[in-house]
């Protein structure tokens, strides 16, 4: 029944080596999105799919990049993982843009970096 | 200007007794929608209840009430009941009509006692 799977939910990946998170639906949802979330703070958007447009938040780094090859799949990919990159990283997905009540989270990959 | 604001960083209740978690937001759309969302330790965001801006009613949903007073401008989360699981972060947040952006508060830490 799980309708976001994020995988993996825990990663370990070592500083400067690649990591990739992914992040897939069922739900046939047109909006994927990416929130880091550090430690006793609040969700922050890095970027979001509206179909396959691409829309990136002017402060996500440089070093954060994303992937969405189809409707049901999207990737948080880290280039150079730094320390301060370690977070909950959450995948959430929306039917479409307004206010409506359709916005689903995944249940997060939380990343170390040694 | 906060979109979302929480004012209690935390909150301590006692088991079985009610307890009411602030929110305050900040749009001029007509149409938006309020959210809460719970996160335990583990870190999945998990919703708890929904109220769009032209529902007269207020929200509920179980033990949880969602108190809207649009004049206000105030969308705060009544628990019933504490249970000793209903211990986590809570997260008020707000979409609105126009645009993908989905604004969360700082969060408020909940603690209940036995």
């Amino acid at each position: 029944d799980a309708m976001v799977i994020q995988n993996p939910r825990y990663q370990v990946t070592q500083f400067g080596k690649p990591v990739t998170l992914s992040c897939s639906q069922t739900l046939n949802h047109n909006v994927m999105y990416w929130y880091q979330q550090k430690s006793s703070q609040a969700p922050k958007l890095l970027f979001h799919y509206y179909d396959k447009d691409f829309n990136n938040e002017a402060d996500t780094p440089d070093n954060f990049q994303s992937r969405r090859p189809n409707t049901s799949f999207c990737f948080l990919d880290i280039r150079s993982p730094g320390l301060g990159d370690a977070a909950m990283y959450l995948c959430a997905t929306s039917r479409d843009r307004g206010a409506g009540r359709g916005y689903t989270f995944g249940s997060g990959t939380r990343l170390t970096v040694v | 200007a906060q979109k979302i604001t929480q004012t209690q960083p935390g909150m301590f209740v006692q088991e079985k007794e009610a307890v009411t978690l602030d929110c305050t937001y900040d749009t001029s759309d007509q149409s938006y929608g309020l959210f809460w969302y719970k996160q335990p330790s583990s870190g999945e965001m998990i919703f708890l209840i929904y109220q769009g801006s032209y529902d007269e009613q207020n929200a509920t949903e179980g033990r949880y009430s969602l108190n809207f007073q649009k004049a206000r401008k105030s969308a705060n989360l009544v628990i019933s009941a504490s249970q000793l699981g209903d211990s986590a972060m809570y997260f008020c947040a707000m979409r609105e009509g126009k645009g993908d952006q989905f604004y969360f508060g700082t969060g408020t830490s909940l603690t209940v006692i036995p």
